[in-house]
């Protein structure tokens, strides 16, 4: 099976611009997580989707969103860059709802700059 | 919500020595505790996991404890090897909660 994919790989943008990052989970897969990596901050969870529908939101403003298609792909959407925005981003596949003992495979990530 | 703290955040041994890592959890419900390794430049991968039903989970030269009544885990890697060197993240969860991480431990094999 094909891994997790995710596009771009990298990406530069500048403060105040938007951007929007694609996830692809592995064929079966029904749930998609997405997280940040920062240095010394690990992975932080942003939201989760199974099924279309956001199952868990975590701790991030408003202008991060998410969405997730009917063939699972999900996109997320960063609105009004900051430069604190700049992180790895990446998602994470699963069979079942993330958690719930389900593996999760992770996608080599975005590197999103802001300038 | 829950909090996982990991301990140390850099840790160096020599090539075959041992290297134990630790993390600490919050919520006592949390009953799932993954533990992934990152290399440089590549994603995390899960390299060993165990429930709250479970004391100690071996496999070959890596052994995960847990301690419920302290709420803390442990990940042991024994005879470590170069290719061991990556950052290593442990995460707790419940149920259909999603997993939270520690923020990592950037594991050195010196040969």
């Amino acid at each position: 099976k094909a891994g997790v994919t995710q596009t771009p790989r990298y990406l530069i943008k500048t403060r105040g611009q938007q951007v929007t990052l694609s996830c692809s989970p592995i064929s079966g897969h029904r749930s998609v997580s997405w997280y940040q990596q920062t240095p010394g901050q690990g992975l932080q969870f942003l939201f989760e989707y199974f099924s279309e529908t956001q199952r868990n939101k975590g701790n991030f403003p408003g202008r991060f969103s998410g969405r997730q298609f009917s063939n699972s792909r999900s996109e997320m959407n960063v609105s009004t860059l900051e430069l604190g925005d700049s992180a790895l981003y990446l998602c994470a596949s699963s069979l079942a709802p993330a958690g719930a003992y389900n593996e999760q495979f992770f996608g080599p990530g975005t590197r999103l700059t802001v300038l | 919500g829950e909090n996982v703290e990991q301990h140390p955040s850099t840790l160096s041994v020599q090539e075959g020595d041992s290297a134990v890592i630790k993390c600490t959890y919050s919520d006592s419900a949390s009953n799932y505790f993954p533990w992934y390794k990152q290399e440089l430049g590549k994603r995390p991968q899960l390299i060993i996991d165990i429930r709250s039903n479970v004391g100690e989970k071996k496999d070959q030269r890596i052994a995960v404890t847990l301690n419920k009544t302290a709420k803390h885990f442990s990940l042991h890697i024994t005879e470590t090897q170069p290719e061991d060197s990556a950052v290593y993240f442990c995460a707790a969860s419940k149920g259909n909660t999603p997993l939270v991480f520690g923020k990592g431990t950037r594991l050195s094999v010196i040969a």
